[in-house]
């Protein structure tokens, strides 16, 4: 069974671009969600995919989108890119809607210059 | 709404030592409650869950007891090792919910 990952590991953008960041979920998983951790801070919610539908956002602007795909990895998108973006990307995967039991991949570190 | 608050760190202990990290909580609902930990470059690793009140989550010798009555869920461990420096994240998911709400984490560092 293969745990959960993200692609890359580090990137550098600067002001208004646009980046992408992906997912691979937990083998046998059909959930995946997305958090943005500041630096110093906990993991804030932004929003999951479920059946590659949105089933649930945080309070993040539309700026951050998201898709899930048949196999049900999935890509956070960031547009306008700005410095308070920077911050630790973490998706977690998990099987169902509501459930407690969430696995967490190692992250996306973005720095935006 | 659902928050969590957990202390302020940083925390140093030498090896050996007895640890609490505090953690309460406001949910609507019945939350389940966690204990992550996050090791320097890596990603939040469940440590451990109670989904009800008085369940007592247990692993690697960390423990942590749900309190309805007072919304607390302190984690505790009798001898800290160098090896259990990280941060320590509790967290809270409702019965109804599908986002965790993460405190700010505790940094935790044990000195040999």
């Amino acid at each position: 069974e293969t745990g959960v990952t993200q692609s890359p590991t580090h990137l550098i953008k600067t002001r208004g671009q646009q980046v992408t960041l992906r997912c691979s979920s937990q083998s046998g998983h059909n959930t995946v969600s997305w958090y943005q951790q500041a630096l110093g801070q906990g993991p804030q919610f932004i929003f999951q995919y479920y059946r590659e539908e949105e089933n649930g956002r945080g309070n993040f602007p539309p700026r951050f989108s998201g898709l899930q795909f048949p196999n049900y990895s999935s890509e956070l998108n960031v547009n306008a890119l700005e410095l308070d973006d920077s911050a630790l990307y973490l998706c977690a995967s998990s099987s169902g809607q509501v459930t407690d039991t969430q696995y967490f991949g190692p992250g996306t570190r973005l720095t935006v210059l | 709404g659902n928050s969590v608050t957990q202390m302020e760190g940083p925390v140093t202990l030498s090896e050996e030592a007895f640890l609490t990290i505090n953690c309460t909580y406001t949910a609507t609902g019945y939350p389940s409650l966690f204990w992550y930990v996050q090791y320097p470059g890596e990603g939040l690793q469940l440590l451990l869950k109670a989904t009800k009140a008085d369940d007592k989550g247990s692993n690697k010798g960390f423990e942590a007891t749900y309190r309805k009555e007072t919304t607390s869920f302190h984690l505790e461990k009798g001898s800290v090792q160098v090896s259990d420096s990280a941060v320590y994240f509790c967290a809270l998911i409702t019965n109804t919910g599908n986002q965790f709400y993460f405190g700010t984490g505790t940094s935790l560092t044990v000195i040999p």
